[in-house]
């Protein structure tokens, strides 16, 4: 049972224009969420989180949003640059555990 | 300050075979988390160690088991490999298990080949 969707597995963007990355989950005791970032033959690596308690987080050119009544979550990336060009993954997890679960990806390519 | 590392890169094994893969984490940090990621799917939760403990279990059976060493580096051993064993194997690391507000740090993967 895949308690995190990432349903759109691409996403292509012009360079200097928003990318949005979107993410739905399914179990309201998720609490706490995260992005990674993931190039070829790396491991994914920490982009940017946020707890239930907050809507907005923002981190130079990364900002997610959480809608906890929808249960939907959102990256956007503006501008986007060449360099962005990756897989995005999100992650949830339960204040109650320390497991993550993650969404199956969205890859991502800004074009020049 | 060297980042989470993981040994062997790669690995090719036979169907009933066992193997061993090695994570060395972040400096500072003292849990480790390991991950399967299958082809085309984000990782999936294996299991934590904390103070040499398996701390929290993900849905994977008994074949897979790991380690923690006093040096907070980890082991994870997968006996009687089936085919469907062949994915990435990623470790993260992590400080501490209280609370959620902790980032994980992962290494580059090993990735398993099983014939």
């Amino acid at each position: 049972d895949q308690q995190v969707k990432q349903n759109s597995p691409s996403l292509s963007v012009q360079e200097g224009r928003i990318s949005i990355l979107n993410c739905d989950y399914t179990n309201s005791m998720f609490d706490y969420f995260l992005w990674y970032k993931k190039y070829p033959a790396e491991g994914p690596t920490f982009l940017i989180s946020i707890s239930s308690i907050k809507d907005k987080n923002e981190d130079g050119r990364f900002t997610v949003f959480l809608n906890k009544s929808a249960k939907h979550l959102s990256l956007h990336i503006v501008p986007s640059q060449p360099g962005d060009s990756a897989v995005y993954f999100c992650a949830a997890s339960a204040s109650t555990g320390n497991q993550f679960y993650f969404g199956t990806g969205t890859s991502l390519t800004v074009i020049p | 300050d060297a980042g989470v590392t993981q040994s062997p890169t790669h690995l090719i094994k036979t169907r009933g075979q066992q193997v061993t893969l090695r994570c060395s984490p972040k400096s500072g940090h003292d849990t480790v988390s390991w991950y399967q990621q299958a082809l085309g799917q984000g990782p999936q939760f294996i299991f934590q160690y904390y103070e040499e403990e398996e701390r929290q279990r993900g849905n994977f059976p008994d074949r897979f088991s790991g380690h923690q060493f006093p040096n907070y580096s980890s082991e994870l051993n997968v006996n009687a490999l089936l085919l469907g064993d062949s994915a990435l194997y990623l470790c993260a690391s992590s400080f501490g298990v209280s609370g959620y507000t902790y980032e994980q740090y992962f290494g580059p993967g090993t990735r398993l080949t099983v014939t």
